[in-house]
């Protein structure tokens, strides 16, 4: 089973349009982490979220913790080609030293 | 410049022979991670080490070894590469364990025959 369970898998918006990528776990969040990657290469770190009820804004990107640390979501707003790629949540979840992630979101911004 | 890098990028082989892929770091991390990616599984960890001397498996450990004898390189060793190791992998390094970043390497694409 998934420790971390991303939700949509895949999204194909319009180029200015909103969009909202999910991600939840059964267990606390002791540390979530948003990651974007180009298709094929490696893992660029977008942002880290620790504290319930947190929110951290980089450029066009917002991402959420919420209040039960359990779901986070990360929000584009007035999305843009270079917004494509995979977006990938990894979390620290106590249950050791061991770090999980999510399946990933496949974004596709149609110009 | 901060870097983790991995060799090779690419790799083709055959099963049963004995291979590795070798990571290396210059910002003194002590935390190392192995994953694989594979397509509707995202990435799944393989091994990890906390500092020299000190790995532990991860999620999918079966089938692939890891040192860490420096603190700078952490070689993934596969002793008789199958199919099903066929994957995209990377390695990442961070400063320790918890509530920190994870610095990932370009990742190797192996195919093994």
């Amino acid at each position: 089973s998934q420790e971390l369970e991303q939700s949509p898998q895949s999204l194909i918006v319009q180029e200015g349009k909103n969009l909202t990528i999910n991600c939840t776990s059964s267990k606390t969040l002791y540390g979530l982490y948003w990651y974007k990657q180009k298709y094929g290469e490696g893992l660029i770190f977008l942002m880290m979220l620790q504290k319930g009820g947190e929110e951290k804004s980089h450029e066009k990107i917002t991402a959420k913790l919420d209040e039960k640390k359990q779901q986070s979501s990360l929000h584009i707003t007035a999305s843009q080609p270079s917004h494509a790629g995979i977006y990938l949540c990894g979390a620290d979840l106590n249950t050791g030293n061991q770090f999980y992630f999510g399946t990933g979101t496949s974004l596709t911004v149609i110009p | 410049e901060a870097q983790v890098t991995q060799n090779p990028r690419y790799l083709i082989t055959v099963t049963g022979k004995k291979l590795t892929v070798t990571c290396s770091q210059n910002m003194n991390h002590e935390y190392m991670s192995w994953y694989r990616q594979d397509p509707g599984l995202g990435l799944r960890q393989i091994y990890y080490s906390m500092n020299v001397e000190a790995t532990d498996k991860g999620d999918v450990p079966e089938g692939y070894k890891v040192s860490r004898k420096e603190k700078r390189n952490f070689p993934l060793i596969l002793e008789s590469p199958s199919p099903n190791q066929t994957s995209l992998y990377f390695c990442a390094s961070s400063l320790s364990y918890s509530s920190e970043t994870q610095y990932f390497g370009p990742g190797t694409r192996l195919l093994v025959l």
